[in-house]
């Protein structure tokens, strides 16, 4: 069974850099799989952020592709997200996911974690 | 990037009740489209990829059709653990985008 749990600070501070791991359990992250990371603020709707693969192909979302770094460690089957100059509205639950083999879209989920951003 | 709007926001039904959520795409997906069902404090699950075909284990009450600019995701024979929030999303072209969500309600 595939499971995803995301860890990190549930508290950022304006202007700081966010940072959130992704392990993955019952899965090896270097199968054939994408990984990806998906966001949705307290009480509205989803946003991707972006997407890897294990050898490091990665799409990031342009409207944060500025500020966004995504990274696998197979080591660890683990993917990290990090998030810089962060404001109010990064304040969101963030997702980590599988990406299903046919296509762009979920397969799973982990439970998500609330990162809040506010001095 | 494309837009995808659901309707409606909100929808009333009667359990044992049918419920048809719409889903348009402002340019065409193909059959790129996929739908997700999210219960308050959970996370979304996947129902529907293809537009038409159902996940593992997602019951038969769940459809889905439609291709291009127009989806619908049918649920039939509405039972309590229905009543959530269902999501749409087109995997088309990047960056991929949801929809913004209709509320089935009792």
């Amino acid at each position: 069974q595939v499971q995803l749990q995301e860890s990190g600070p549930g508290l950022v501070k304006p202007s700081d850099t966010l940072s959130l791991t992704c392990d993955v359990s019952g899965y090896s992250i270097s199968s054939s799989h994408w990984w990806g990371w998906i966001r949705q603020p307290p009480g509205k709707g989803l946003e991707w952020i972006g997407y890897i693969y294990y050898t490091g192909s990665i799409y990031y979302n342009p409207s944060l592709k500025s500020r966004v770094t995504m990274s696998v460690d197979t080591s660890k089957n683990q993917i990290s997200l990090k998030l810089t100059s962060v404001t109010a509205v990064d304040t969101a639950v963030y997702y980590c996911t599988r990406i299903h083999n046919s296509g762009g879209y979920p397969d799973y989920w982990g439970q998500g974690t609330l990162v809040t951003v506010s001095s | 990037e494309i837009v995808m709007t659901q309707s409606p926001a909100i929808l009333s039904v009667s359990p044992g009740e049918r419920a048809t959520l719409s889903c348009r795409a402002s340019q065409s997906v193909s059959s790129n489209l996929a739908w997700y069902h999210q219960e308050p404090g959970q996370a979304p699950r996947l129902l529907i990829y293809g537009a038409s075909t159902r996940a593992t284990g997602i019951s038969a009450r769940f459809s889905g059709s439609g291709y291009g600019t127009e989806f619908t995701l049918t649920i039939s024979s509405l039972q309590s653990e229905d009543f959530a929030v269902y999501y749409c999303q087109q995997y088309d072209d990047w960056p991929y985008s949801f929809g913004q969500g209709t509320k089935l309600e009792i």
